[in-house]
């Protein structure tokens, strides 16, 4: 079944201890992404991937650190996470995204993280 | 810059009245546009997609949407909905030469009324 996995689902921790967030999908999926979604704000784009080794930074970057050293895997690290970044977070993937091709945008069932 | 706008935050109806939920972006070349709906508890799923072509886009629930671009619209329509319709709706745009970005507006949260 094609399908984007993240975790953990669910998290509490404490301001300092970092934490990462995994993310995988099974459809060879080139372009990945992380979303933020907060109440009134939507989802805001916070780091993508257009392939393996390639990433740069959405609108709210600041905080967060991300990899892809492999094609499927695209975790979200906070070093540090801090009361501001409590949110819900998605990880979506795409075959192709821009031009004339821009894919359907595939997401994972979403990590709610809050930081005390 | 890209960005997308959704005027309506909430919208209540009963059962078999009609929608219509605004969409209104701005960038400043050719886009793909895309609705998205997210139901209690879950995560997003497509709705309906614009590449090129045809302005009215059918997608699936018996939504759709019509793209005008002179008024840079992609207001998404049902004619009759249901109380499963519950939902928030999402519009995101991605432009062609923004490769990387799709961008999402603040959504539309709607409540049915049984």
């Amino acid at each position: 079944e094609a399908q984007v996995t993240q975790n953990p689902r669910y998290l509490i921790t404490v301001t300092g201890k970092k934490l990462t967030v995994t993310c995988s999908q099974n459809m060879n999926h080139e372009y990945m992404s992380w979303y933020r979604q907060d109440p009134g704000l939507g989802l805001r784009q916070i780091y993508y991937s257009m392939n393996v080794e390639v990433t740069d930074k959405g609108d709210v970057p600041e905080g967060y650190k991300v990899s892809r050293k492999e094609k499927r895997n695209f975790p979200l690290i906070l070093e540090s996470p801090s009361p501001n970044q409590t949110s819900l977070y998605f990880c979506a993937s795409s075959f192709e995204v821009g031009g004339g091709r821009a894919g359907e945008l595939f997401f994972g069932e979403g990590s709610r993280l809050t930081v005390l | 810059a890209q960005s997308v706008s959704q005027h309506n935050h909430h919208v209540i109806l009963s059962e078999a009245a009609s929608l219509e939920l605004g969409c209104n972006y701005s960038y400043g070349g050719t886009v793909n546009l895309f609705w998205y709906v997210q139901y209690p508890g879950q995560h997003l799923q497509l709705l309906l997609k614009y590449f090129s072509g045809d302005p009215l886009v059918k997608g699936i629930k018996g939504f759709e949407a019509e793209f005008i671009k002179s008024k840079f619209s992609f207001n998404l329509r049902k004619p009759s909905v249901q109380w499963s319709d519950t939902a928030e709706y999402f519009c995101a745009v991605n432009g062609y030469s923004s490769a990387s970005k799709i961008i999402f507006g603040s959504g539309t949260r709607l409540s049915i009324r049984p």
